[in-house]
């Protein structure tokens, strides 16, 4: 029943540095999603993918690239981190209802 | 630009009491409603759905949703210090795959 899952749990980066997020979920959902949530911001989306094949911005796209590499894997890319993108990121999937969270990614630019 | 309004709180409940927690939204055409509760440091946990306009219970927990009114809101029954948590509200848009949150109303329990 692993769901939802997300590497890595933590990470940081000095400004300028590239790197990506992985999740993975076992659930067969078709679409995908990448958030960012920050103190009294609350989740914010920066991209996400209806089905294979397909990706579409959303509220906070600067700044991040993302590649539905298979049904089961969405990955999200930082090419030049910036301080602004120290936050927590969320990986969701959704089928045709509810949509689930993987545990979250902890990331600190410096 | 489409939005879900809550209450940031704190709202402060004694243990055994009934929590109310409220949430507004602007797309007239959402259809589907969702509470979600997130312990600190943790991942939203999806806790309830509702698709159609009354009550639905599940357990201590009572989601209600007016279309009419544009307003969805959660009762905790016989609230316990480990309801304590931040509790998301979120619509999925109208006419796409998009699920839209607030930014949540932090809940207290005391014991």
């Amino acid at each position: 029943n692993a769901g939802v899952t997300q590497t890595p749990k933590f990470q940081v980066l000095k400004t300028g540095q590239s790197m990506t997020l992985q999740c993975a979920q076992d659930m067969n959902h078709n679409s995908m999603y990448w958030y960012r949530q920050d103190p009294g911001m609350g989740l914010r989306l920066i991209y996400y993918s209806a089905s294979e094949g397909t990706t579409d911005k959303g509220e906070v796209p600067n700044g991040y690239n993302v590649s539905r590499l298979n049904k089961r894997e969405f990955s999200l890319r930082l090419e030049s981190a910036a301080p602004s993108q120290t936050s927590v990121y969320f990986c969701a999937s959704s089928g045709t209802r509810e949509a689930f969270f993987g545990q979250g990614t902890r990331l600190t630019v410096v | 630009q489409k939005e879900v309004e809550q209450n940031s709180g704190p709202l402060s409940v004694p243990e055994g009491a009934i929590a109310s927690l409220n949430c507004t939204y602007s797309d007239r055409g959402s259809q589907s409603f969702f509470w979600y509760r997130q312990y600190s440091g943790k991942s939203p946990e999806l806790i309830m759905s509702i698709y159609s306009n009354g009550d639905k219970e599940d357990g201590r927990f009572t989601a209600q949703l007016n279309k009419a009114s544009q307003y969805v809101s959660l009762l905790i029954r016989d609230s316990q210090p480990s309801d304590s948590a931040t509790y998301l509200c979120a619509v999925k848009a109208s006419g796409t795959y998009k699920y839209i949150f607030g930014t949540g109303t932090r809940l207290k329990v005391l014991a």
